[in-house]
């Protein structure tokens, strides 16, 4: 049973192009995240729902605007994309309050930008 | 500005031999600290967490931490290392009043060799 599922795990696509990732947690979360690992391994939070609502919201070009149709799923939507938004995509979730705010990682989304 | 210091991008040990790998956190308020590794192309797993209930943490595969407060440090070790453990391994914190937002250290490759 996946606790956290992203899809898709690959995305190849064309500078100027608008896509989507999809996130699914089947823990009873109440809280989603999606975060963003560059070339060089680096992991920064994007954003974060709690109960649908946004509640951290970095500096993101609004370009990426995330959608939690319920606490269960937070899906990434990419306008225009970029070369430099070449990257892996991790989704997580977490119990707010709960367990020291353990957050659990989706396997991540490799996106390559052409 | 809040941050996690890893020290050592990347750390190589014979199997066998003990695994150091150092984190430091910048607050006088103890965050939330986790320890998480991430295999090649994989998502990232939790390792161990400190939940203020015991200095030392137990966590899988081996790995223990120490938390230190008047170091301000949350160094990861296992005594012997096994050419499985071969990975990134990250350091994040979630500091107080930052709703559950993980801030990543930027990574330690560990290379194991024979």
């Amino acid at each position: 049973d996946t606790a956290v599922s992203q899809t898709p795990k690959y995305l190849v696509t064309q500078m100027g192009n608008d896509k989507s990732i999809k996130c699914e947690q089947n823990l009873g979360h109440d809280t989603m995240y999606w975060y963003k690992q560059d070339s060089k391994k680096f992991l920064k939070i994007m954003f974060s729902y709690n109960n649908k609502e946004l509640i951290i919201n970095e500096t993101v070009p609004n370009r990426f605007s995330p959608k939690s149709p319920d606490k269960a799923h937070l899906n990434l939507h990419i306008n225009s994309l970029e070369l430099g938004d070449s990257a892996v995509y991790f989704c997580a979730s977490s119990q707010m309050g709960g367990r020291h705010n353990e957050q659990f990682f989706g396997p991540g989304t490799r996106l390559t930008v052409l | 500005a809040q941050s996690v210091t890893q020290l050592g991008s990347h750390v190589s040990v014979s199997e066998g031999a003990l695994v150091l790998l150092r984190c430091n956190y910048s607050s006088s308020v103890p965050p939330y600290l986790f320890w998480y590794v991430q295999y090649p192309n994989q998502g990232l797993q939790l390792l161990l967490k400190y939940t203020s209930a015991a200095t030392l943490v137990k966590g899988i595969n081996g790995f223990e931490a120490e938390f230190k407060k008047s170091e301000t440090s949350f160094h990861l070790t296992k005594p012997s290392a096994h050419m499985s453990d071969a990975a990134e391994y990250f350091c994040a914190v979630i500091y107080t009043g930052t709703a559950s937002k993980l801030t990543f250290g930027t990574g330690t490759r560990l290379q194991v060799t024979l």
